[in-house]
C-alpha cells in the first residue's frame, strides 16, 4: 500500500531549537509539496519540488525555514531557530507530476509541532 | 482576498439528505480542481477531481465546475454519519515553472442521525 511517510509524528521543542521534519514520497512520484495547517490559516503552501528541484518556496519565512530534497526518496523541512508561532501541523504531499494541472496529491500523516 | 474561498460551516445535514458545498476561486488561469476530505486529526484525502465544465459523478459524490463563474461545488447524496468531516476545495494554479495547489479553508460537515 503506497503511502507518504512523515517523521516524526509529534515534536515538542523549546523556542530557539532546530527542528527537522522528514518525508518519504510515494515511490515513483516526482513532485513533493510541503504544507502547514493551523486553525487560523488553514492549509498554507510552504514549498514544492519537482524532480528534486525547488520550484517555489515563496510561502516560507526565508530567514528561518529551509526545504531540501537530497535524493528522490527524502524531502526535509528545517526550522532554525523555531518560534512558538511555528506551532502547527506540517504535511508533506507527493504527486505523480503528470503535468501542470493534473497533480493529484497524496498526503502524509503530518508532523504535529509544538514550540514552547 | 484568499485565492480559494469556502464557507467554513458547520453545515448540518440530516442523515440521508444531500449536502451541498460551494467554493469560488480568484485565478481565472486555474485549470483543475479537487475536493479533499479531512477527518479531525487526520490528513487530507483526495475524493474528487474535475477539469472540465459540467458535472462529474463518483458514487455518492458529484462535483460541478463552472469556469465562467469561477465556481466549484460538491454534492454528497444520501449523507451518512461517516461523511462528517471537513471538506477542502483546492485549485491548481499554473505558474511559470509548474503550478501550485491552493486550498480553501474548508467547510465542516456534520451529518446528524
Amino acid at each position: 500500500d503506497a503511502r507518504v511517510t512523515q517523521t516524526p509524528r509529534h515534536k515538542v521543542t523549546e523556542m530557539g531549537q532546530e527542528v527537522t521534519m522528514r518525508c518519504q514520497p510515494i515511490l515513483g512520484h516526482n513532485t513533493v509539496f510541503w504544507y502547514r495547517q493551523t486553525m487560523m490559516q488553514g492549509l498554507e503552501l510552504l514549498a514544492y519540488f519537482r524532480n528534486r528541484a525547488p520550484l517555489d518556496d515563496s510561502g516560507m519565512p526565508k530567514d528561518r525555514f529551509s526545504a531540501e530534497m537530497p535524493d528522490a526518496t527524502l524531502a526535509t523541512l528545517k526550522i532554525q531557530p523555531s518560534e512558538p508561532r511555528d506551532s502547527a501541523v506540517y504535511f508533506c504531499a507527493s504527486g505523480s507530476g503528470r503535468g501542470p494541472g493534473y497533480e493529484k496529491l497524496f498526503f502524509g500523516s503530518g508532523t504535529q509541532l509544538s514550540v514552547l | 482576498q484568499k485565492e480559494v474561498e469556502q464557507n467554513s460551516g458547520p453545515l448540518s445535514v440530516p442523515e440521508g439528505a444531500i449536502a451541498s458545498l460551494n467554493c469560488t476561486y480568484s485565478d481565472r488561469g486555474s485549470q483543475s480542481f479537487f475536493w479533499y476530505r479531512q477527518y479531525s486529526g487526520k490528513s487530507p484525502e483526495l475524493i474528487m477531481s474535475i477539469y472540465s465544465n459540467g458535472d462529474k459523478e463518483d458514487g455518492r459524490f458529484t462535483a460541478q465546475l463552472n469556469k465562467a463563474s469561477q465556481y466549484v461545488s460538491l454534492l454528497i447524496r444520501d449523507s451518512q454519519p461517516s461523511d462528517s468531516a471537513t471538506y477542502l476545495c483546492a485549485a491548481f494554479m499554473t505558474t511559470d515553472s509548474w503550478g501550485k495547489l491552493q486550498f480553501g479553508a474548508g467547510t465542516q460537515v456534520v451529518v446528524t442521525p
